[in-house]
């Protein structure tokens, strides 16, 4: 079975502009994590989706958003880029929200902001 | 508050033990995960501890003990292959934490022959 998958690999944008980056969940999973990882530091929270909704922010900026679709593939949004925004974005997987699921990462997408 | 800590590095020899320790200081508990990360690829889960006590998996063994806020990854018989970041995460708590993880800044371990 196919795992978490992400698109694209790698990206380079400059200042201010604005990104999408997309995940699609492994097959049968309804939700949807996303997560920022900055070179040498653990992956921080952004978003959960679950059913199209949204379960859960982190302390990210409104600059940040995000969707979940019908078929639970999720997309993450974040305008005007800053410098800082640079890092690798994670997307996960699980079953459902519950205390007992276990989160599927996949391969990341490598933003550079210039 | 949520704190996560993790030693920033390790080094080992191949064939050994070794153990990567994590604590924590969180508001209430969810949960506990360790992840292997290699250089530029996602996080693989290893294990998960939701109560006290050792969960053997293999090569790998986790710990646990809530009452000291305190988890262990232990590996054995080492192997070139092993060199990689080290995750210990625990779940967020509540309504609408429960899909959070929150990471420590991972163990990077490095085997040498």
């Amino acid at each position: 079975d196919a795992g978490v998958t992400q698109s694209p690999t790698h990206l380079i944008k400059t200042r201010g502009q604005h990104v999408t980056l997309r995940c699609s969940p492994i097959s049968g999973h309804k939700s949807v994590s996303w997560y920022q990882q900055v070179l040498g530091q653990g992956p921080q929270f952004i978003f959960q989706y679950y059913e199209k909704e949204e379960r859960g922010r982190g302390n990210f900026p409104d600059r940040f958003s995000a969707r979940q679709f019908p078929n639970y593939s999720s997309e993450l949004n974040v305008n005007a880029l800053l410098l800082g925004d640079s890092a690798l974005y994670l997307c996960a997987s699980s079953l459902r929200t519950g205390d007992t699921d276990t989160q599927y990462f996949g391969p990341g997408t490598r933003l550079t902001v210039l | 508050g949520q704190n996560i800590d993790q030693p920033t590095e390790m080094t080992a020899t191949e064939g050994a033990i070794v153990q990567i320790n994590c604590t924590y200081q969180t508001s209430g508990f969810n949960g506990l995960f360790w992840y292997q990360q290699h250089a530029g690829e996602a996080p693989t889960f290893l294990s998960y501890n939701v109560l006290d006590g050792l969960e053997e998996k293999g090569r790998f063994s986790s710990f646990l003990s809530r009452s000291k806020g305190y988890s262990y990854l232990l590996l054995k018989e080492l192997q070139m292959k092993d060199s990689a970041s080290y995750l210990c995460a625990v779940r967020g708590v509540g309504s609408g934490n429960t899909g959070k993880l929150i990471f420590g800044q991972g163990t990077t371990l490095q085997v040498k022959p």
